[in-house]
């Protein structure tokens, strides 16, 4: 099955820093979502991007599906940034309707005020 | 609002019991999920559905077993034969492009 690397596994910075997040695959995705996991287990969605570049304030993350990588870019980072981050990806072939995504490790951010 | 509530938020079972958890969803959303989370891992998937009726086996669907009979429901129950069932559990919905998570089910077997 597909694969899902991610780095670093672990990331400590001081407030106000800026830190990028990778992640590499293995095969062909038609799917490709970075998620937020809060201190207290809560999953939140940060993009749903398969290929390109988008932004949402002070998160970025574009996806070169050719090359099988993404990356997630946090400017300025705040406290409340601090959590797990997953990259997750659906299969190619993957079942109409249905996203069965295979998810990283997880990079683990802290950020230290 | 629209969301996904999963309950209880902490479940304690005796070994050989069986237990259920729920998940309800109110986003009118066709597909659900359940993925099973261990300390400092990713998530897996258990189980999932399309539609009302049909359901799915996921990457580690041996001990757990799934309903659904309603759109907005979609309950997880972990039998006795599940080995190792202490874990968080996340139920999710979506549509074409992204996921809704819950807040999710800490089980612990005592």
């Amino acid at each position: 099955g597909i694969q899902v690397e991610q780095s670093p596994p672990d990331l400590i910075l001081q407030e106000g820093a800026n830190s990028t997040l990778r992640c590499n695959f293995s095969d062909s995705v038609n799917n490709l979502q970075w998620f937020h996991q809060n201190p207290w287990g809560q999953l939140i969605n940060l993009f749903y991007i398969p290929s390109g570049t988008k932004q949402n304030g002070r998160l970025s993350a574009t996806t070169v599906a050719t090359e099988r990588y993404s990356l997630l870019y946090i400017s300025s980072s705040q406290t409340t940034d601090s959590g797990v981050y997953f990259c997750a990806v659906d299969r190619r072939g993957s079942i109409q309707g249905a996203q069965k995504l295979v998810f990283g490790q997880g990079t683990r951010l802290t950020i230290n005020p | 609002d629209g969301g996904i509530t999963q309950s209880p938020k902490y479940l304690f079972r005796k070994e050989g019991q069986n237990v259920t958890l729920s998940c309800e969803q109110n986003l009118n959303h066709d597909a659900m999920y359940w993925y099973r989370q261990d300390p400092g891992q990713g998530l897996r998937l258990i189980y999932y559905s399309q539609i009302v009726n049909d359901f799915q086996k996921g990457d580690i669907a041996e001990g757990y077993s799934v309903s659904r009979e309603k759109k907005e429901s979609f309950p997880l129950t972990v039998t006795s034969a599940q080995k190792n069932p202490t874990a968080f559990y996340l139920c999710a919905s979506t549509t074409r492009h992204g996921y809704t998570f819950g807040s999710g089910t800490r089980l612990t077997v005592v």
